[in-house]
């Protein structure tokens, strides 16, 4: 079965300090990984996603992910954090051999402080 | 229209009531997913919707939860007999497979 963990409940980075968020991830197939935010009282974002090729991925807002296999892991980066950044992160994976179904991480709350 | 649409937005109910819940997909978009989120906690799974499929109702937490898909592009979220527990948000989203999902605003449920 597809699982995805977000060890930091939480974040705290400084503004214009880099950030990364953690995620792994295990399937048994080959995975189909996604990065959501979500900001206060709304529905979720798409930040970024690795179907396959380059394993460093750019998404929206300056975002960027680096998919390694070795370590089952989808880490999300950003060189230098802004305050609008602040918002739950959601980590997502769909192995291509058990169909459509999406499994999310638990979200990890990111504070960037001025 | 541009996204996921969702309605009501909010949505007040007293114990024991049937509520309604919709969801208006990208349009062209095959696969349909429902999810409940509490308090900005993580996603639960409810059901998935691709196309003419039987669709996949294993995390439906009740037998007080139904959905259906017309058409195969609207869906409706039915939750009869509503409880407390059953307050949240509940999210649907929309996809072209393999693609990511496009979410909605969500329609928030208070039951009291």
């Amino acid at each position: 079965a597809q699982s995805v963990a977000q060890p930091e409940d939480q974040v705290n980075v400084a503004e214009g300090n880099p950030l990364t968020v953690k995620c792994t991830y295990s399937v048994s197939g080959n995975p189909y990984l996604f990065w959501y935010v979500q900001y206060p009282n709304r529905g979720l974002q798409f930040l970024l996603k690795y179907i396959t090729g380059d394993n460093l991925v750019k998404g929206s807002y300056g975002f960027e992910a680096e998919f390694n296999k070795s370590q089952t892991s989808f880490h999300l980066k950003k060189p230098s954090a802004l305050v609008s950044d602040s918002a739950l992160y959601f980590c997502a994976v769909r192995d291509n051999n058990y169909g459509q179904n999406f499994v999310f991480g638990p979200g990890t709350r990111l504070s960037v402080l001025p | 229209g541009a996204g996921v649409s969702q309605s009501p937005s909010n949505k007040v109910t007293e114990k024991g009531k049937d509520v309604e819940l919709r969801c208006d997909p990208i349009s062209g978009h095959t696969a349909l997913y429902w999810y409940r989120q509490s308090l900005g906690q993580g996603l639960e799974f409810l059901i998935y919707f691709q196309g003419n499929s039987a669709p996949d109702k294993s995390g439906l937490p009740s037998d007080r939860f139904s959905a259906e898909r017309t058409g195969g592009s609207v869906s409706t979220l039915t939750i009869q007999r509503t409880q407390q527990e059953d307050s949240a948000v509940y999210l649907c989203a929309s996809s072209l497979p393999p693609g990511e999902l496009f979410f909605g605003e969500g329609s928030r449920l208070t039951v009291l």
